[in-house]
């Protein structure tokens, strides 16, 4: 089993719609949880991190975290064409040496229709 | 303020040959690392440096070395180029105690 999960989608919106994406983790060690986005032959980017279980809302974007279920959810309101992209879950945790471990999702792959 | 610079942008191998995958950032970083990113696989961590001089493997390190002599360079080499090694290479780099990862353009290597 891999620690992070993530359904690849494809997942087709209209645009205006609200988007889910979600991640499923088993490493109960994970503290840091973020949201990379990736546009086509682009390199990811961070687009929001949060520390703590609960909600963080940045503009149309808000990341949910619910460490009880080990479960991350962005949602994106408002969907934009721009917002076409593969997005792609991200959590860490304190490694041997004081460093943070990064393991990244599979990435889902959104498309906003207009 | 370049961020993580990455060259070549594309590149065509034949099996067997070898090359270097340049890896750059001006950050000051202390950590940097080589990912791959395939199909349904995600990114997969190849090799990791701390700092200067310090180098260690990620989950895919087969055929692939790294060095890194300088704190802003992080070069990969393919020793022995094998269809498999056909991919998408991210470089990215942070500040060791951070989880915030600055990624390059990437490279994409076909290899025949």
């Amino acid at each position: 089993q891999k620690e992070v999960e993530q359904d690849p989608g494809p997942l087709s919106v209209p645009e205006g719609a609200i988007v889910s994406l979600n991640c499923t983790y088993s490493n109960s060690a994970f503290q840091y949880f973020m949201w990379y986005r990736q546009y086509s032959r682009k390199g990811p980017e961070l687009l929001m991190y949060t520390y703590s279980s609960g909600n963080k809302e940045d503009g149309r974007f808000t990341a949910q975290v619910d460490k009880s279920s080990k479960y991350i959810s962005l949602f994106i309101r408002d969907s934009q064409p721009s917002d076409s992209a593969t997005y792609l879950c991200a959590m860490s945790a304190w490694g041997s040496g004081g460093y943070q471990k990064v393991t990244f999702g599979t990435g889902t792959k959104l498309q906003v229709i207009p | 303020n370049a961020g993580v610079t990455q060259t070549p942008k594309f590149q065509v191998l034949k099996t067997g040959q070898s090359m270097t995958l340049q890896c750059a950032q001006d950050m000051n970083h202390e950590y940097m690392s080589w990912y791959r990113q395939d199909p349904g696989m995600g990114l997969r961590l190849i090799h990791y440096s701390v700092g200067a001089g310090i180098t260690d493997q990620g989950e895919v390190p087969n055929g692939y070395n790294v060095s890194r002599s300088t704190t802003e360079d992080f070069p990969l080499r393919l020793l022995s180029a094998a269809p498999s090694q056909t991919s998408v290479y991210f470089c990215a780099s942070r500040n060791g105690q951070s989880y915030e990862q600055y990624f390059g353009p990437g490279t994409r290597l076909t290899v025949t």
